[in-house]
């Protein structure tokens, strides 16, 4: 079945410091959205992206799609303590559910 | 604006009760999901629904049943339940199922 991994599993950054966490699939996605979580909370939808090679941006977070629609990246410049969850790609096949990536769970030391 | 809603946020059970989750989204949306958080597991998916009287099973289904009945409403019932079940359930639902979901607030879930 699909897989997507997600790594790496935590990361810990110093305020200011970036951040990076990227996503794998096992098969060519038709689409992949990003989540956050933060901590005690639920999963919000940050964005979703649907072509081979798409960045988008949204303030200090890129993300992008790969060319071959396998993988993805959520880059986030300049971390603050705001940025503290955990981050979750999603990724659907055509015709199927999403599925998640375990995580990666970042912590912004002030 | 509710959004979607879980009954309850807390519930400690002892092995070999039943209980049923609920889950209300006032959306009008067609997909419904329950997933569960297990630490460094991310989120599986229990069961779905494409629709008002529509169920499937999704990666971790055993020892779960889902019913719709009505398009606002998706339940998750455990039957008898187990240690192995202690999570956090969340609930989702989504337009379509490409689109985002929309999670609720977690039902954290302690089986003793």
């Amino acid at each position: 079945g699909q897989q997507v991994m997600q790594i790496p599993q935590y990361q810990h950054v110093q305020e200011g410091e970036d951040f990076t966490t990227y996503c794998n699939s096992s098969t060519t996605l038709s689409n992949i959205q990003w989540y956050k979580q933060r901590p005690g909370g639920h999963p919000v939808f940050l964005i979703q992206l649907v072509k081979s090679g798409e960045v988008k941006k949204q303030k200090r977070l890129t993300f992008q799609f790969g060319e071959a629609k396998k993988n993805s990246s959520l880059h986030i410049t300049a971390t603050q303590t705001t940025d503290v969850g955990t981050y979750f790609c999603a990724g659907q096949t055509s015709g199927s559910r999403l599925t998640f990536g375990e995580g990666t769970q970042l912590t912004v030391n002030p | 604006n509710a959004g979607v809603t879980q009954t309850p946020k807390f519930r400690v059970l002892k092995t070999g009760q039943s209980m049923t989750l609920l889950c209300a989204q006032d959306m009008n949306h067609e997909y419904m999901y329950w997933y569960r958080q297990d630490p460094g597991m991310g989120l599986r998916l229990i069961h779905y629904s494409v629709g008002e009287g529509t169920t499937a099973k999704g990666e971790v289904p055993d020892g779960y049943n889902v019913s719709r009945l009505k398009k606002q409403n998706f339940l998750l019932g455990l039957e008898s339940a187990a240690p192995s079940q202690t999570s956090v359930y969340f609930c989702a639902s989504s337009f379509q199922g490409g689109a985002e979901a929309f999670f609720g607030q977690g039902t954290r879930l302690t089986v003793v």
